[in-house]
Order: C-alpha cells, then structure tokens, then sequence
C-alpha cells in the first residue's frame, strides 16, 4: 500500500517557468489537499479537494491551480513561477471532509525558483 | 480566523524525562484537535485524535489533553527516547469543517 505519492521530489526552475506537481493517493479518499511549508510559517493550506470534480481554495490560492478529474489523483499546477513559490510542497488526503480523521501526508516536493 | 499557537519552537530534554507541547487556539472551538509527528525530510505522520468531549487520551507512551475552557491541548511524550526527536505540529478543522490548520510545530530533542 503505497499510501499518497508525490513527484518529483525535488525540482529546480527558472521564473515564468510552469510545472505540475502530482499528488496520487491508492486509499479511495474522497479528500485531497495541498500544503506548502515554509521555515517559520509552518504548513499553509494552498487547495484543497472534498471529492472529484469538487475543488476550492485555501489559505495561499495565488498563482497556484488545481484540478480533480479522479479521485485517486489531484495535482498542482505553478502558472508561471515566482521566487516565492520556493517553498516544499506536501499532498495530503484523508477518507471524506469529516474532520475525526487522521490526514495521511506524501513525503513532499522541494521546489527552488531561480 | 482562528489562530493555533505552539507556544515553544524548540523543547530540549534529557531521555527518560517527560516531554511535555502546548497548543493554544483562539477564535475557534473545534470539535477535534490533531497531533503529527514530522521527521526531517518528510511529511507529517498521524499520531492521536482527540474529540472535544474527551479531556484525554493514550498511546503507548503519549498523552493528550484538550481543556476546552482553557482553549489548549497538551501532548506528554513519557520516559522519552532520542528517536523522540522531532517536529511535532498540532491540527484543528478550519470553523468551516473543510481543511485542517496547523500550528508551526515544537522541534523536540532528546538527548542521551
């Protein structure tokens, strides 16, 4: 049981460059979301997603997209990179949106803009 | 919006002594409160749930409690060990019940 995957693990870009930072989970969680943690600030909520087709916005939306078209997939897309999107990145998920749930975590991308 | 606040960034203790994290939060009574280990390098891990009308709760060697007068959470580590050491970061639902919010984490280290 693989758990939630995440790749790449580590990623350097240039700004304006895009990317897409996948995220797939093999337990049939309905609830996906995504995290950026940033020394001092703790993990911050980017997106989130309460089941396919159903997304919304955290707490850091900007300059980030997401889309759910499965339930076991749920990446992240930078549009056009900024300095301050260096940051590591972790997809969670966990069974619904019920919050007495343990939320399982990947093992996160690092990602560095230059 | 509600607030978590760990209120030690880093907590050093000698092994076999209890450690013992704070968890304050305002504006907020969430109906849970989470607590994760983090390891360097790697993504948060589950350790206990704990419901609001329960004032406490055990695993192995850990302890929670969550005073809802008092608005904080305390997680006891006891008889601790060097691979004790870590990040441990506390977790509530945002008031609108879609996200988890956490707190900055304590850094533990245990030292032999």
């Amino acid at each position: 049981n693989a758990g939630v995957t995440q790749t790449p693990k580590f990623q350097v870009l240039k700004t304006g460059q895009s990317m897409t930072l996948q995220c797939a989970q093999d337990m049939n969680h309905e609830y996906m979301s995504w995290y950026r943690q940033d020394p001092g600030m703790g993990l911050r909520l980017i997106h989130y997603s309460v089941g396919a087709g159903i997304t919304d916005q955290g707490e850091v939306p900007n300059g980030y997209n997401v889309s759910r078209s499965t339930t076991e997939d749920f990446p992240l897309r930078l549009l056009s990179a900024a300095p301050s999107q260096t940051s590591v990145y972790f997809c969670a998920s966990r069974v619904d949106r019920e919050g007495n749930q343990p939320q399982h975590f990947g093992d996160g991308t690092r990602l560095s803009i230059l | 919006s509600q607030k978590i606040e760990q209120n030690s960034e880093a907590l050093n203790i000698q092994e076999g002594k209890t450690a013992t994290l704070t968890c304050n939060y305002t504006n907020y009574s969430p109906a849970y409160l989470q607590w994760y280990r983090q390891d360097p390098g790697r993504g948060p891990v589950f350790l206990l749930l704990i419901r609001e009308n329960e004032k406490e709760k055990r695993k192995e060697r850990l302890k929670v409690t969550f005073d809802t007068t008092l608005k904080q959470s305390l997680f006891h580590i006891t008889a601790s060990q060097p691979a004790d050491s870590a990040t441990y970061l506390c977790a509530l639902d945002n008031q609108a019940g879609t996200a988890l919010i956490f707190g900055k984490g304590t850094t533990l280290s245990v030292s032999s």
